[in-house]
């Protein structure tokens, strides 16, 4: 089955720098992306789409350049959280979903990663 | 109000017992409907996918999606403790489009 690998799973990082997250999927062409946010006990709610080989379409209130989202190729697109800081720590997610038939199957999710800014 | 609204539990059952869960909406437009589990600090792992109204079923998981009502279900038969997770309604407008989560409904099947 589609499997997507995200990583790190967990980071720390200190107040002000800047952290990379990666998404890639590892059987399929992943013509879309989708970056999620997460709280405790809350749902998932969707930062920004990106599609490959262009910019990411962002969610109202999100901030553009604060979370980067790159998308190069078709098996892996990139969240950077630039100048983090305390109220960035969250759990984050990213999703893929394939062209043709992969596309009317839901979609896959990475296994989050948990970021800790101190 | 939230386009998909989903009681946030926690729902606790004894192992064995029928997990009902369910999810209402308020936008027409949506057209495939799905149920993702979440464990603890992972990924949501997608249960099942439907499109329009109608039931479907594979193996202890049985979901439903009555769009007369704007009103879909997910069945678990056969609890297991290993069921024990949150539960995910999500749905989109189109195959492809970008998902509406509900809040998640938190279930404890008890051994």
């Amino acid at each position: 089955g589609a499997v997507v690998s995200q990583h790190p799973s967990r980071v720390i990082c200190k107040s002000g720098t800047s952290v990379k997250i990666e998404c890639r999927s590892l059987d399929f062409q992943a013509t879309t992306m989708f970056w999620y946010r997460q709280f405790p006990k809350q749902s998932l709610m969707l930062m920004a789409t990106s599609n490959e080989g262009s910019k990411a379409t962002y969610e109202q209130g999100v901030e553009k350049d604060k979370f980067l989202i790159n998308h190069a190729s078709l098996t892996l697109s990139t969240l950077t959280v630039t100048s983090a800081h305390p109220e960035d720590s969250s759990f984050y997610i990213c999703s893929a979903r394939g062209a043709g038939n992969l596309a009317n199957y839901g979609y896959t999710f990475g296994s989050g990663t948990r970021l800790t800014v101190v | 109000q939230k386009e998909v609204e989903q009681d946030p539990g926690p729902l606790s059952v004894p192992e064995g017992a029928i997990v009902s869960l369910n999810c209402t909406y308020s936008n027409s437009a949506f057209q495939y409907f799905m149920w993702y589990r979440q464990y603890s600090r992972k990924g949501p792992e997608l249960l099942m996918y439907t499109y329009s109204s109608g039931n479907k079923e594979d193996g202890r998981f049985t979901a439903q999606v009555d769009k007369s009502s704007k009103y879909i279900s997910l069945f678990i038969r056969d609890s297991q403790p290993s069921d024990s997770a949150t539960y995910l309604c999500a749905m989109s407008k189109a195959a492809g489009n970008k998902l509406t989560f509900g809040g998640g409904t938190r279930v404890l099947v008890k051994p």
